[in-house]
């Protein structure tokens, strides 16, 4: 039974660019939620997907944009990078649209903005 | 901003018990969690709790009191392993806010 997974691992791109980030929910998992972590804080969340629809922002700018696939797996986009963005991006699945019960966490894709 | 309290850093020695506390904001409160994060790893689920009282699996237990908006991860029998991040979560029904952490360091 895989667990959560994220593509890639590691990143480094140039301020301006854009990222997608990939996440496979746990299976049997429904709902993927994304977390920017920086360097000694804790995890910020970006948003949450269900149903294929964004549920829920935190306070992220328009910059950031995701979707949700019909086999539940998500995307997360990042346009117009800038070095503040440079983070542990955490996918975390769980089961019907509930963001906080024993969610699940990939290892995460650490992104570098130079 | 974050509106979990924990201490940032707790000290004990192997094969001792130590106690983590969390203080968490009120409003949109469905639970609380505990997470547990290794450097350069992934957050991994420890425990969860929705109700007063005390959670117990395996060396780890953790207890909440609403009244109090309080809650505290408790390790028994430390192991040199268990060096790590510690991390309390709300449980805000779509999403989980964390605290900033706190590091424990275990010494032989």
């Amino acid at each position: 039974d895989a667990g959560v997974t994220q593509s890639p691992t590691h990143l480094i791109k140039t301020r301006g660019q854009q990222v997608t980030l990939r996440c496979s929910p746990k299976s049997g998992h429904d709902t993927v939620s994304w977390y920017q972590q920086a360097l000694g804080q804790g995890p910020q969340f970006i948003f949450q997907y269900y149903e294929e629809e964004e549920r829920q922002r935190g306070n992220f700018p328009d910059r950031f944009s995701g979707h949700q696939f019909p086999n539940y797996s998500s995307e997360l986009n990042v346009n117009a990078l800038l070095l503040g963005d440079s983070a542990l991006y955490l996918c975390a699945s769980s089961l019907g649209g509930r963001g906080g019960t024993e969610a699940f966490f990939g290892q995460g894709t650490r992104l570098t903005v130079v | 901003g974050q509106s979990l309290e924990q201490p940032s850093e707790v000290t004990a020695v192997e094969g001792a018990i130590v106690q983590i506390n969390c203080t968490y904001q009120t409003s949109g409160f469905y639970g609380l969690s505990w997470y547990q994060q290794h450097d350069g790893g992934a957050p991994t689920f420890l425990s969860y709790n929705a109700l007063d009282g005390l959670e117990e699996t395996g060396r780890f237990s953790s207890f909440l009191s609403r009244s109090d908006s309080y809650g505290y991860l408790l390790l028994q029998e430390l192991q040199m392993k268990d060096s790590a991040s510690y991390f309390c979560a709300q449980d805000s029904n779509y999403q989980l806010i964390w605290g900033a952490g706190t590091k424990l360091i275990i010494k032989p």
